[in-house]
């Protein structure tokens, strides 16, 4: 049963677009949701997380809004950059705990 | 500088034989934890261990051992009777789960081929 899902596989967008990724979670429980960047043959760096309490946290080029209602968070780089291209896993908790990870998005960002 | 390390970055063994991968974290993290991906798939936890001296099995752990008898080192021992282990294998640590909203960082990986 896969408590946390990224619907689509991969991603292609222009540089200098926004590039929107989705993740979806079942669990009401969680309350801290992360996602990480991920190149081949290396492990994942964290690139921004969420607490319940908020509905959106900024960090330079990068945004995650929470629906908590819909069960949907989203990752938002704008503008999207060439050294964007990566695959991204969305994860959440619940207090703290071990995360659960999505099944990840490939992200190709086009010149 | 502070990081963890995971060795060796490839590592091949023959199907039968027993492997263990090494995961050192200089962070003073508290809690450890073993992850495995595999293509097509999200990270799925293994093992953990939030103290020393204790772990808790994953949604993953069977043909998997581990050990924490220090708060830097985490090996994880790849049995004979895991069935598939061929994947890349990932190590994390952070410092206080359950206290406060906190983010695991990752080693770089061990990639495991079972010949």
């Amino acid at each position: 049963d896969q408590q946390v899902k990224q619907n689509s596989p991969s991603l292609s967008v222009q540089e200098g677009r926004i590039s929107i990724l989705n993740c979806d979670y079942t669990n009401s429980m969680f309350d801290y949701f992360l996602w990480y960047k991920k190149y081949p043959a290396e492990g994942p760096t964290f690139l921004i997380s969420i607490s319940s309490i908020k509905d959106k946290n900024e960090d330079g080029r990068f945004t995650v809004f929470l629906n908590k209602s819909a069960k949907h968070l989203s990752l938002h780089i704008v503008p999207s950059q060439p050294g964007d291209s990566a695959v991204y896993f969305c994860a959440a908790s619940v207090r703290a705990q071990k995360l659960v990870f999505g099944q990840g998005t490939r992200l190709t960002i086009n010149p | 500088d502070g990081g963890i390390t995971q060795s060796p970055k490839y590592l091949f063994r023959k199907e039968g034989q027993n492997v263990t991968l090494s995961c050192e974290q200089n962070l003073n993290h508290d809690a450890m934890y073993w992850y495995r991906q595999d293509p097509g798939q999200g990270l799925r936890l293994i093992y953990y261990s939030q103290i020393v001296n204790d772990f808790q099995k994953g949604d993953i752990a069977e043909g998997y051992s581990v050990s924490r008898e220090k708060k830097e080192s985490f090996p994880l021992t790849v049995t004979s009777a895991q069935k598939n282990p061929t994947a890349f294998y990932l190590c994390a640590s952070n410092k206080n789960p359950g206290l406060d909203p906190d983010t695991q960082y990752f080693g770089p990986g061990t990639r495991l081929t079972v010949l």
